[in-house]
């Protein structure tokens, strides 16, 4: 399969714990999206990466969410101390750029905090 | 106000309606996507669109630049067809509209 994966599918964690997601990009995709979705809502943006550089951060990316993507291949979303209102969808996209930037998703990691 | 706009947030139709989707944005764009997102949170690419029209199969997905408005038809609609449709137009980054939940019964 050479689709966008993300990993875990599912975590449940305790309020105050930390959690790291990981995304694997289309292998030549150069643009890593990272986005969030609640119930009943539509994803809203996080973070994007170009290659292994963070280019643009979302005002809803507080100092406990840090995002990584040291070798422009695979990233990691980190969250730290772990609040209910964290419960979300968690999506990753790839992309080429030059393909006018067509974003592929993966299926998710599911984050629910107790 | 939303940067992007869907309507209607809820539909539900018979086996065999034709379905329109509709989505307006306040943005600047470069292009516009249409998404499926089925039960269980998979978001799958329709169309991305800058001008003009696509089609695919049944579905049908227009835009018009100057009125910054995009549809998205599906003909001929099946159950399988039920789904979340998610309109998101592209500056770098994606900027999402909510939704539209769409059942189809038989």
């Amino acid at each position: 399969d050479t689709g966008v994966s993300q990993d875990p599918r599912h975590k449940i964690t305790k309020r105050g714990q930390n959690v790291t997601f990981r995304c694997d990009p289309i292998s030549e995709h150069n643009r890593l999206y990272w986005y969030r979705q609640t119930l009943g809502q539509g994803p809203e943006f996080l973070t994007y990466f170009q290659n292994e550089a963070q280019l643009e951060k979302s005002r809803l990316l507080s100092d406990r969410f840090s995002a990584e993507r040291p070798k422009g291949s695979f990233s990691t979303l980190e969250i730290q101390r772990t609040e209910q209102g964290d419960s979300a969808m968690y999506l990753c996209a790839s992309s080429w750029l030059e393909d006018y930037n067509e974003q592929f998703f993966g299926p998710g990691t599911r984050l629910t905090v107790l | 106000k939303n940067e992007v706009e869907q309507s209607p947030q809820n539909l539900t139709a018979q086996e065999g309606e034709f379905i329109t989707i509709n989505c307006s944005y306040s943005v600047g764009i470069s292009a516009l996507h249409w998404l499926q997102q089925h039960p269980g949170g998979g978001i799958v690419s329709l169309f991305m669109l800058s001008s003009g029209k696509k089609k695919h199969g049944r579905l049908i997905a227009t835009i018009n630049i100057q009125e910054k408005h995009s549809s998205l038809h599906i003909t001929a609609s099946h159950p399988r067809d039920s789904a979340v449709y998610i309109c998101a137009v592209n500056d770098d980054k994606l900027i999402f509209g909510t939704g539209t939940r769409l059942q189809v019964f038989p």
